[in-house]
């Protein structure tokens, strides 16, 4: 069974760091693109960050600069390293799963539970 | 403002039919495929199209997607109360080199 556990959040100053993890299980995180994506409370979904196979990363330029995406294949876990933290990156964080079906075409497959980070003096 | 321009809200009674919008560019829509993500009250999203008009297993053919151009809409027919929730449109940009999803539309189901 597939499945995805964040861990990480808390309450945060800000200019500080942060690292967040999703725990995957019954895949391999190297296998596909993990993605991070970000939810503003009472806002929509925003698109923070996603690593392919291959080792790619992409960012939003929101972040671009500031967090860094990662995997540890044999942990099958992906982190989000997040440095000089703003009042608006406070969110809830989702880790998901990036998948090709059968046309080739990604999308989102699987998503966590999310974990929240606030970003306040 | 997002990328992708849905319209805000939406409402429909038991039975009912609506449709959702999202609108893009050439750079997104234009270019790449669509997903969509139902978001229940509290949780996390949900995939509830692929590839602009497929399915995921599990979801009902309530459910349909299309996309024409520089925009995607889905479809609910038969509406029922439980899918009253947040919907999101999502694709591939090629010039912002990243992911982009709209800013939701709220369903209510009167």
């Amino acid at each position: 069974e597939v499945q995805l556990v964040e861990s990480g959040g808390g309450l945060i100053r800000p200019g500080g760091s942060l690292r967040l993890s999703c725990a995957a299980s019954g895949f391999s995180v190297s296998s596909n693109f993990m993605t991070w994506v970000r939810q503003a409370p009472g806002k929509g979904l925003e698109w923070v960050s996603s690593i392919y196979s291959a080792g790619r990363a992409f960012y939003a330029d929101s972040v671009k600069g500031r967090f860094t995406i990662s995997r540890d294949n044999s942990k099958k876990t992906v982190y989000l390293q997040m440095n000089s933290l703003r009042a608006e990156d406070t969110a809830v964080y989702y880790c998901a799963r990036g998948f090709y079906d059968s046309s080739g075409n990604p999308y989102f497959n699987y998503w966590g539970q999310g974990t929240l980070v606030t970003v306040s003096s | 403002q997002s990328v992708l321009i849905q319209t805000p809200s939406a409402s429909g009674t038991p039975g009912q039919r609506v449709t959702i919008s999202c609108s893009g560019s050439s750079s997104n829509i234009g270019s790449n495929t669509v997903s969509w993500y139902q978001q229940l009250p509290g949780t996390a999203p949900k995939p509830l199209i692929q590839s602009n008009n497929l399915r995921p297993s599990g979801v009902p053919d309530r459910f349909t997607g299309s996309q024409s151009g520089t925009s995607a809409s889905l479809a609910i027919g038969g509406l029922q109360s439980e899918d009253e929730a947040d919907y999101y449109c999502a694709t591939w940009d090629d010039s912002l080199n990243g992911w982009v999803f709209g800013g939701g539309t709220k369903l209510t189901v009167l």
